[in-house]
């Protein structure tokens, strides 16, 4: 069965440190995105990206916060300067088609800040 | 802001019990709605998805829908201690937005 496949699995990084998240989303999805969840908390949108561009964002992903798209694989998300409290568990997901469809998500990346 | 609510539980039922996960949403406009299972540190798993009102079953899940009453519910008949996980409910809201707003899910604990 297609997966979205996230790489790393858990990575540790200093405060104010930059960090790339990878994601593969399922082979012929066409829309993409990123939620996060802080230990104990809701799953949080994050941003929605299609056709190579942000389609939504949430008020989270502010400045410090960007995708790409940088291959027709896969989709990055970048933090600059990481706080403490961008630690979380980062989940890609993908969906053939918007508004309503299913959404199949990703293992996750657990950012943990220090 | 929109909202999905549920109770945190945890629901707690004996192994073959039925388990009633429940869920409401503030958005009227919403059409269409998500169950999903998480397991702890794990991804969301979608479980079943509801369009209309009414009841739809999906094995030993079985989701009811009551727009009127703005209340998604999901039941799982012959509960299995491997059922033991978070229940996420997640609503798209209105107005074109392709994003999932969740709940902050009940935990279901299913006990021998």
């Amino acid at each position: 069965e297609p997966e979205v496949t996230q790489t790393p699995s858990h990575q540790v990084t200093q405060m104010g440190q930059e960090v790339i998240l990878r994601c593969v989303p399922i082979s012929n999805h066409l829309y993409f995105y990123w939620y996060r969840q802080i230990l104990g908390q809701k799953v949080e949108f994050l941003v929605s990206f299609y056709n190579n561009e942000i389609s939504e964002k949430s008020e989270i992903f502010d400045d410090q916060f960007s995708v790409e798209r940088p291959d027709g694989s896969n989709f990055t998300l970048k933090i600059r300067s990481t706080k403490l409290e961008d630690s979380a568990m980062y989940f890609c997901a993908s969906s053939e088609a918007p508004l309503g469809n299913t959404i199949y998500f990703g293992e996750g990346s657990w950012l943990t800040v220090v | 802001q929109k909202e999905v609510e549920q109770n945190s539980g945890p629901l707690s039922v004996p192994e073959g019990a039925i388990a009633s996960l429940n869920c409401t949403y503030s958005d009227r406009g919403s059409q269409s709605f998500f169950w999903y299972r998480q397991y702890s540190g794990k991804s969301p798993e979608l479980i079943m998805s509801i369009y209309s009102n009414g009841d739809k079953e999906d094995g030993r899940f079985t989701a009811q829908l009551n727009k009127a009453s703005q209340y998604v519910s999901l039941l799982i008949r012959d509960s299995q201690p491997s059922d033991s996980a978070t229940y996420l409910c997640a609503v798209p809201p209105s107005g074109g937005y392709n994003k999932l707003i969740f709940g902050a899910g009940t935990r279901l604990a299913v006990h021998p």
